[in-house]
Parts: C-alpha cells; structure tokens; sequence
C-alpha cells in the first residue's frame, strides 16, 4: 500500500516568512506530485503539480521533488494570513496512470500578522 | 458552468438508516471520484468511475456504493454505521492523466449516531 507522510503539525510561521511543508513517500514507482490547499471547512483546490525532479515556481510558491530522497516539499513565500489553510500532498496510487490520489494527513498552516 | 455540485451539504442518519449523496459535474468530465475525510486527516478514495456504467472500488469501499450515469455518480450508503461519519468529497477530472487536475465539490457533512 502506498503511502503518503506530510510533517507533523500544525506549523505556524510570522507573515512574510517562508513556510516549508514537508512530504514523503514510499513507493519509489511516483511520478507526479500534487499539493492542494484546503480552507477550512471548503474542498480542496490544486495549488501546485510537480513531475520532474527539481524546483517549480509559480508565484509565492515553489515546489521541490527529489526522486532519489522520494521527498517532495512546498514552499511559500512571504507568507500571508490568507495562506492559512491545511495543505494535502497526494500522489497517484498506482504508478502514472490511474487518476486515483493518495493524500497525506494534511499539514495545518497559521500565518499571523 | 456550476462545476462539480453535491447535495445534501449536511446530514445527520441513525445507525442503520440508508441515504444517497449525489454529486453532479457539468465539465463533460470522464472521470469521476468519491473521497472521503475524517476529521484531521487526509482524503481516502471509496470509489472512481473511468466512465458511464464503469466503477470501481478504491481504498476504502465497504459499505458503499455507487453507479455512474454521463454526469451523475450517487454514493448509497446502506446501514449507515457511526464510523461513516466524516466529509464525503465527489470529485471529476477530464482525463486520469497524471498532470490533470481533480476538481471538487463543497463536500457532504455526515453524522452517523
């Protein structure tokens, strides 16, 4: 069974600062990586994709995949209170060509003023 | 366009009752998905659907089930048991390639007593 870890919450970071989200996963086979940012008491909604070993930046955020340490990361920049949500890493479970996710736990975030 | 839509948003069932929870998509999707969240935790699947008349079962299926029309997947749930009680997500995407996006719906709130 595949899993997915996320680092123990919550995590709670001053604004402006950079908030880290950590990910980890077993099986080796992953190749796409997702993190979905999840309001309170809302769906989740799709914040970042990341298939190639490396860094991906789209605005305040950036995500990081290293395939060899199968630890995938989410980054944001200059934080901002409306940041504040749980964000979910999934991955899909079964290699790269089922739609079926698998989460994490979810990391609760607090960015205060 | 209304997206992926849910109904009912809250419900409260005594042991043993039944219910079906629908979820509608408007995105000519192929793909359909149901999860499920317990509180603090991340999104498990029941169910996925590749197509009209085509489910199957995902990592948490028992005591569900569903079916699959064009736009519409209801989840039944038969004998509804306390550890039903959670947040069920219906979700859809185009296609169940690695790099398409998930959209979900606002969630139905269960409580099972």
């Amino acid at each position: 069974q595949k899993e997915v870890e996320q680092n123990s919450g919550p995590l709670s970071v001053p604004e402006g600062a950079i908030a880290s989200l950590n990910c980890t996963y077993s099986d080796r086979v992953s190749q796409s990586f997702f993190w979905y940012r999840q309001y309170s008491g809302k769906s989740p909604e799709l914040i970042m994709s990341i298939y190639s070993n490396g860094d991906k930046e789209d605005g305040r955020f950036t995500a990081q995949l290293n395939k060899a340490s199968q630890y995938v990361s989410l980054l944001i920049r200059d934080s901002q209170p409306s940041d504040s949500a749980t964000y979910l890493c999934a991955s899909p479970s079964e290699g790269t060509s089922y739609g079926k996710l698998t989460f994490g736990q979810g990391t609760i975030l607090t960015v205060h003023p | 366009n209304a997206g992926v839509t849910q109904t009912p948003k809250f419900r409260i069932l005594k042991i043993g009752q039944s219910m079906t929870l629908q979820c509608t998509q408007d995105m000519n999707h192929n793909y359909m998905y149901w999860y499920r969240q317990d509180p603090g935790m991340g999104l498990k699947l029941i169910y996925y659907s590749v197509g009209a008349g085509i489910t199957d079962k995902g990592e948490v299926p028992n005591g569900y089930n569903v079916s699959r029309s064009i736009q519409k997947t209801p989840l039944r749930l038969e004998l509804a048991a306390p550890s039903q009680t959670s947040v069920y997500f219906c979700a859809s995407s185009y296609s169940a390639l690695t790099q398409e996006t998930q959209y979900f719906g606002p969630g139905t709130r269960l409580l099972v007593l």
